[in-house]
This record gives C-alpha cells, sequence and structure tokens, in this order.
C-alpha cells in the first residue's frame, strides 16, 4: 500500500528564514515517483518537482531544494531564504507503476507554510 | 496557454440533491483525472480517463457517483444524490500522456469546484 505522512500540519517562518518541509513515504514498489505539489490560495496545485526512485541526488532550483533519501524513505523540501509568496500548502505525492495506477498521486496531508513579513 | 478550467466555482446544495461539475482540460492532454480534496486533507483520486475510457475508478463511489469524457476532451463528473460527506473540493487535472507504464508526468490541476452540501 502507498502512503504518505506529511508530520507538520502547520508552519509559520519570518521571512527570510530558512524552512523545511519533511515528507515520509511507504510504498512496495521497486520503481516509484514522489512529488511536491504547492496549493496557493487560489486552490490550483502546481508542479515543483517529480523525483524517480533510482535518482537518489539532491536537486536545487533556486530557493528550492530536495533531499531524497531511500533509506529513510523520506524525500525532504528545503525553502531558503522564505518570502511572502511561499505562503501555501504544500503536498508531497507518491506515485507507483502498476498496471491500472501508473499516474495515480496519492497526497499527503499537506503543510501549510505561513511566511510572516 | 491555457490551463485547466473548471466551473462552477463554488457550489451549494442541499442534501439528496444532484450536482455536477464540468472540466475542460488543456488541448492536447490525453489523459484527465478527477480528484476530491476534503478540507484538511490531500487530493484522492476519483477517476481517471486516458482520451475517452477510464483507466481507474477504484475510488470512485459508484452508487451515487459518475463521469464521463465526451470525445475524449471535456468531462462531467456527477453526484446523485448528495450527502454531507460529499462536501469538498473537486480538482480537474490533465497530463500530456499519463499512463504509458514508467512515464508519470506532471499533472496540471484546475482551481476545483468548492461543493457545500448542506
Amino acid at each position: 500500500a502507498q502512503k504518505v505522512t506529511q508530520a507538520q500540519t502547520e508552519i509559520s517562518v519570518v521571512e527570510k528564514e530558512d524552512v523545511t518541509l519533511d515528507c515520509v513515504y511507504e510504498t512496495r514498489d521497486t520503481t516509484y515517483y514522489l512529488f511536491w505539489y504547492k496549493q496557493p490560495p487560489s486552490g490550483e496545485l502546481v508542479f515543483l518537482i517529480r523525483r524517480n526512485s533510482f535518482d537518489e541526488q539532491n536537486e536545487i532550483s533556486g530557493r528550492y531544494s530536495w533531499n531524497f533519501q531511500k533509506s529513510t524513505s523520506s524525500f525532504n523540501f528545503t525553502i531558503t531564504a522564505s518570502q511572502v509568496v511561499d505562503s501555501a500548502v504544500y503536498f508531497c505525492a507518491l506515485s507507483g507503476t502498476g498496471l491500472t495506477g501508473a499516474n495515480n498521486l496519492f497526497f499527503g496531508t499537506g503543510t501549510r507554510l505561513t511566511v510572516i513579513p | 496557454e491555457a490551463g485547466v478550467a473548471q466551473s462552477p466555482r463554488y457550489k451549494i446544495i442541499e442534501k439528496r440533491q444532484s450536482v455536477a461539475f464540468w472540466c475542460n482540460p488543456i488541448s492536447g492532454h490525453a489523459t484527465l483525472y478527477w480528484y476530491q480534496q476534503i478540507l484538511g486533507q490531500g487530493p484522492k483520486l476519483l477517476i481517471q480517463f486516458q482520451n475517452n475510457g477510464v483507466v481507474d475508478d477504484s475510488q470512485l463511489p459508484k452508487d451515487r457517483f459518475s463521469a464521463e469524457r465526451l470525445k475524449g476532451v471535456d468531462s462531467t463528473l456527477k453526484i446523485q444524490p448528495a450527502k454531507l460527506e460529499d462536501s469538498a473540493v473537486y480538482l480537474c487535472a490533465s497530463s500530456l500522456v499519463g499512463w504509458t507504464g514508467a512515464t508519470n508526468e506532471k499533472l496540471f490541476f484546475g482551481s476545483g469546484t468548492q461543493l457545500s452540501v448542506l
């Protein structure tokens, strides 16, 4: 069974602080994909990153970075020098390679990030 | 490029009434998804279409929910009759290809329809 746990329900930081959002996953698939999506107040989920299970390289994109560790089944997301525009709900998601669910994303419950100016 | 369009944006109905949501995916996207997002939870897949065929509807409550995708483009999701627990945001998403085994593409989401059942 697929499962994604985001233990942090809400986080508040002051602008320019760094913040890390945790994500722990469970899967029996040997090949799987991990995602992060951002949901701003407007409601639509915006894709941030996709990682496959064979690529454990950390990735940096501007102020965003991701740390994927298979040994701990974690895929954490760090925002450096946070800005007010980063305020949103962030979802970690997992998809496997099942016969009918190749793109069936299993989402965590999300972490609401508030950046205080 | 136009995004995924959904309507209506909000809907309030009484329990046991019927309701329908509409989605127009990004042009050329073969795969369309309907997700249900209950307040405080992550989205949950209800149904996935590949063109106009159903790929996965294992989590769709078929006694009251139905969905169709006419001509492999627009889609409608219907609830009949609605229950209080159906109050949620219904998100539509699309992806270029989707179900090709190893390709798990990013999804493009609409802004959703917020349903309140009283």
